[in-house]
């Protein structure tokens, strides 16, 4: 079955640092991959999303994501997290009629 | 603010009953999605319409339905309400039905008691 994993239920990092959300894809044919945040209380909001093309993504808020086929793995990442960067992430990957299917999810906590 | 609109914000019914959720999409979407957050199930796909026809079908139980009208708004109805489908409900909207950018409302948090 076609599927996304982000193997971390939470990633703690320091502000000023740099950040990275993990998540791997298991997906037959071109994959269509999206990065959505969710604040508490929220909808998702839009990231950043591999549809073809240059394997770096750059998104929105500074966040960065990277493709590798090879590692079937999209990343997020940010150079140096802010505290409100703080929230539930989600990889999703887009099946032919568009419907997402999400990773189960990553808490990032960003402290002072 | 997505654009896309969802009402009501909340609802708390009780078990049994029949609730109706609706969602507006952005001007000038065509595909609308319906999805359901759950803390044991996670964000699941329930249905997808585009242009007014059911395109796609997820893990949607057969107590629920939904539709698309000609003014393209949506509406996800929810019957013989039990405990377990207590949610956060959200819709989100496309332009087409291929893969692309959705956007997400706010969500309906439905309580059932």
């Amino acid at each position: 079955a076609q599927s996304v994993a982000q193997p971390e239920d939470q990633v703690n990092v320091a502000e000023g640092n740099p950040l990275t959300v993990k998540c791997t894809y298991s997906v037959s044919g071109n994959p269509y991959l999206f990065w959505y945040v969710q604040y508490p209380n929220r909808g998702l909001q839009f990231l950043l999303k591999y549809i073809t093309g240059d394997n770096l993504v750059k998104g929105s808020y500074g966040f960065e994501a990277e493709f590798n086929k090879s590692q079937t793995s999209f990343h997020l990442k940010k150079p140096s997290a802010l505290v409100s960067d703080s929230a539930l992430y989600f990889c999703a990957f887009s099946s032919n009629t568009g419907k997402l299917i999400f990773g189960q999810g990553t808490t990032l906590q960003v402290k002072p | 603010d997505s654009g896309v609109t969802q009402t009501p914000k909340h609802l708390i019914t009780a078990t049994g009953q029949r609730v109706t959720l609706r969602c507006s999409p952005r001007s000038g979407d065509l595909s609308v999605y319906w999805y359901q957050q759950s803390l044991d199930q996670g964000l699941q796909f329930l249905i997808q319409y585009y242009n007014g026809e059911e395109r796609a079908k997820g893990n949607i139980l057969e107590r629920f339905s939904a539709q698309q009208f000609p003014d393209l708004h949506s509406e996800l109805n929810l019957s013989s309400l039990e405990l377990g489908d207590s949610a956060l409900y959200f819709c989100a909207s496309s332009v087409a039905a291929f893969p692309d950018t959705q956007y997400f409302g706010p969500g309906t948090r439905l309580t059932v008691l």
